[in-house]
């Protein structure tokens, strides 16, 4: 069965900081992933996806993410956080276009000025 | 597109009554999500819908819970009768392939 790991529950980092949350996730196919945000009191928002080619993804708000098939995982980066970014980050895949979306538990960053 | 359109925004009912979550989702998308947020067990999966057709309702928690769509610009989510376990933040998503796209969803408390 398809499943995503979010090792890190919460991640408090210092403004400015640079940030790395981490995603894995097991799968025997290929996989669409995806990064969403959370604010709060809202609805997720898409970051970026990795649907196929380069493995380095550039999303909205500077974020970045790295696909490595050999290690399964899809981190997501941030060379330098601003107080706007705290909020739930939430890793998903998806086996083919046409299935469920699997969440991970999702990683709560805090920043702190 | 105005997105995912979800009403009511906030509802707060007593135990025992019955809720109905609304749910529009972006013109041209042919799958339909439903979810439940709480702090303890995070974002579930409760039932989704491609062509106005459930596919999985496996994620349903009982049956006080039913959710329809009658077309492909409208669903419900029931809860017949509410309980306080119920209270929660309720979101529908849709998609067409790939991503979801995500409504502001419902927050929903039972007293």
């Amino acid at each position: 069965a398809q499943s995503v790991t979010q090792l890190d529950s919460q991640v408090p980092v210092f403004e400015e900081a640079p940030v790395e949350l981490r995603c894995n996730y097991s799968s025997s196919v290929s996989v669409y992933l995806f990064w969403y945000v959370q604010y709060p009191n809202q609805g997720l928002q898409l970051l970026l996806k990795y649907l196929s080619g380069s493995t380095l993804v550039k999303g909205i708000n500077g974020f970045e993410a790295e696909f490595n098939k050999s290690q399964t995982s899809f981190h997501l980066r941030k060379p330098s956080v601003h107080i706007s970014d705290t909020a739930e980050y939430f890793c998903a895949a998806l086996k083919t276009s046409y299935d469920k979306v699997i969440f991970g538990p999702g990683t709560s960053l805090s920043v702190i000025p | 597109d105005a997105g995912v359109i979800q009403s009511p925004r906030h509802e707060v009912t007593e135990m025992g009554q019955e809720v109905t979550l609304r749910c529009k989702p972006i013109s041209g998308h042919d799958y339909l999500f439903w979810y439940r947020q709480t702090m303890m067990r995070g974002l579930e999966l409760l039932i989704y819908f491609n062509n106005n057709v459930p596919i999985d309702d496996s994620g349903m928690p009982e049956d006080r819970f039913s959710a329809k769509m009658p077309n492909a610009s409208f669903s419900t989510l029931k809860i017949q009768p509410s309980e306080p376990r119920d209270s929660a933040v309720y979101f529908c998503a849709s998609t067409r392939g790939g991503e979801q796209y995500f409504g502001p969803g419902t927050r929903l408390t039972v007293t």
